[in-house]
């Protein structure tokens, strides 16, 4: 148990859905992350949240919005995603952003767009 | 651009070889260099971390990375690999606020 819980675990969704990802930590956090985990690439981050600021969004398209209502909980909305956005997306927090912080992972959400 | 290589995509071992995974970087700035695996089914868990001081880290299950500033690189090694050791095994470096990770390498451990 890592402290960082996800739901839901499976999440299938047709183009024209509207769905939400949770994300919980129970660690004490202040840094909140999304990443896309894609086969064979590199974790690619998404949104960072510090002390619930949004402080980076690696231009993800608008079809994916982040909402931090406080330092334990993160969500990912999604609307109207495409095939390509199919990947297990995971949630990770850290006691703050960067330097020698380690992130630490939630079991992420595997996502299918049909 | 920041980066994270490792270059190796899938390994394949027999029990009780030695193991190592290599990773190189691209950032000229202070580093902080992670490793994690994630065991089939499982999240990402952290393995080893350097952050300063001797460039030999050790880690949890035997694990062991050295931090070679001069070549970029953190290669993760272990004398003998178990079945249970089969994973796919993920690089991280921290460049300033950003947490980069490589493309992982596959872990194929054969009994």
């Amino acid at each position: 148990e890592t402290g960082v819980t996800q739901t839901p675990r499976h999440l299938v969704m047709g183009m024209t859905n509207k769905k939400s990802l949770k994300c919980e930590q129970h660690l004490g956090h202040n840094a909140m992350y999304w990443y896309k985990q894609s086969a064979k690439k590199p974790l690619e981050l998404m949104f960072v949240y510090s002390l619930e600021e949004r402080v980076e969004n690696n231009s993800v398209p608008s079809r994916f919005s982040p909402e931090c209502p406080n330092s334990s909980h993160l969500f990912l909305h999604l609307h109207t995603l495409q095939p390509e956005d199919s990947a297990l997306y995971l949630c990770a927090s850290s006691l703050r952003r960067g330097g020698y912080n380690e992130q630490f992972f939630g079991p992420g959400t595997r996502l299918t767009v049909l | 651009a920041q980066s994270v290589s490792q270059h190796n995509h899938h390994v394949i071992l027999s029990e009780a070889a030695s193991l190592e995974l290599g990773c190189n970087y691209s950032y000229g700035g202070t580093v902080n260099l992670f490793w994690y695996v994630q065991y089939p089914g499982q999240h990402l868990q952290l393995l080893l971390k350097y952050f300063s001081g001797d460039p030999l880290v050790k880690g949890i299950k035997g694990f062991e990375a050295e931090f070679i500033k001069s070549k970029f690189s953190f290669n993760l090694r272990k004398p003998s690999v178990q079945w249970s050791d089969t994973a796919e095994y993920f690089c991280a470096v921290n460049m300033g606020n950003d947490m980069r990770f490589g493309a992982g390498t596959r872990l194929t451990v054969k009994p």
